[in-house]
């Protein structure tokens, strides 16, 4: 079946910081992936998607590249805000009829001043 | 503006009761789903619907039901059957067919059962 790993949190960083959030996955198809946020007692939001290997998944100056190859989609961003500070959640959406995300277990960021 | 309500935004409840939580879109989407997060499991999907009238168990489905006689409308019941069903519950919904369209969450309803 499908399934999404994601590294061990909490992360800690201070302002400015790169950030790099792995998440690496499994699935039978050629699955669509997906970086979600969660703010403080808020639903998700969409950050950034890609649809197919190499595609690069780009906003609000995170980056994630599609690579097929490592079955990774990770998370980076080169100089992080306070206002970062939130869960992240890798997900894919395998292809075919379900439309079923598969999500990983989330890590906190909190970003320093 | 578009977009998906979930309401009440806190619920409390005593063991043994039923409880019914409500999400509503405005998007046009003809799917819904809903998903239970409780801290460090991420999201678990416990039903989802893909048109009116039709739907189908996630995950962890067990203690839960749904129904969806409107499309803009997909209520959850937590049953007394549910063992723990004190967590933070999210709605979302998606435009139909197989393209790689994003859910849409409302945000949330935090259910707490003493």
């Amino acid at each position: 079946g499908n399934s999404v790993t994601q590294m061990e949190g909490p992360v800690t960083l201070s302002e400015e910081a790169f950030l790099t959030i792995n998440c690496t996955y499994t699935a039978t198809g050629y699955p669509s992936l997906f970086w979600y946020v969660q703010y403080p007692g808020e639903g998700l939001q969409l950050l950034l998607k890609a649809t197919k290997a190499d595609d690069k998944g780009s906003n609000k100056g995170f980056e994630a590249t599609y690579r097929k190859e490592t079955t990774s989609f990770h998370l980076e961003k080169g100089s992080v805000q306070v206002s970062d500070s939130a869960v992240y959640f890798c997900a894919l959406r395998d292809t075919g009829a379900n439309s079923k995300l598969t999500f990983g277990k989330g890590i906190t960021l909190s970003v320093r001043p | 503006d578009g977009g998906i309500t979930q309401s009440p935004k806190y619920l409390f409840r005593k063991e043994g009761q039923n409880v019914t939580l409500s999400c509503e879109q405005n998007l046009n989407h003809d799917a819904m789903y809903w998903y239970r997060q409780d801290p460090g499991q991420g999201l678990r999907l416990i039903y989802y619907s893909q048109i009116v009238n039709d739907f189908q168990k996630g995950d962890i489905a067990e203690g839960y039901s749904v129904s969806r006689e409107k499309k803009e409308s997909f209520p959850l019941t937590v049953t007394s059957a549910q063992k723990n069903p004190t967590a933070f519950y999210l709605c979302a919904s998606r435009k139909g067919g197989q393209g790689p369209y994003e859910q849409y969450f409302g945000p949330g309803t935090r259910l707490t059962v003493t």
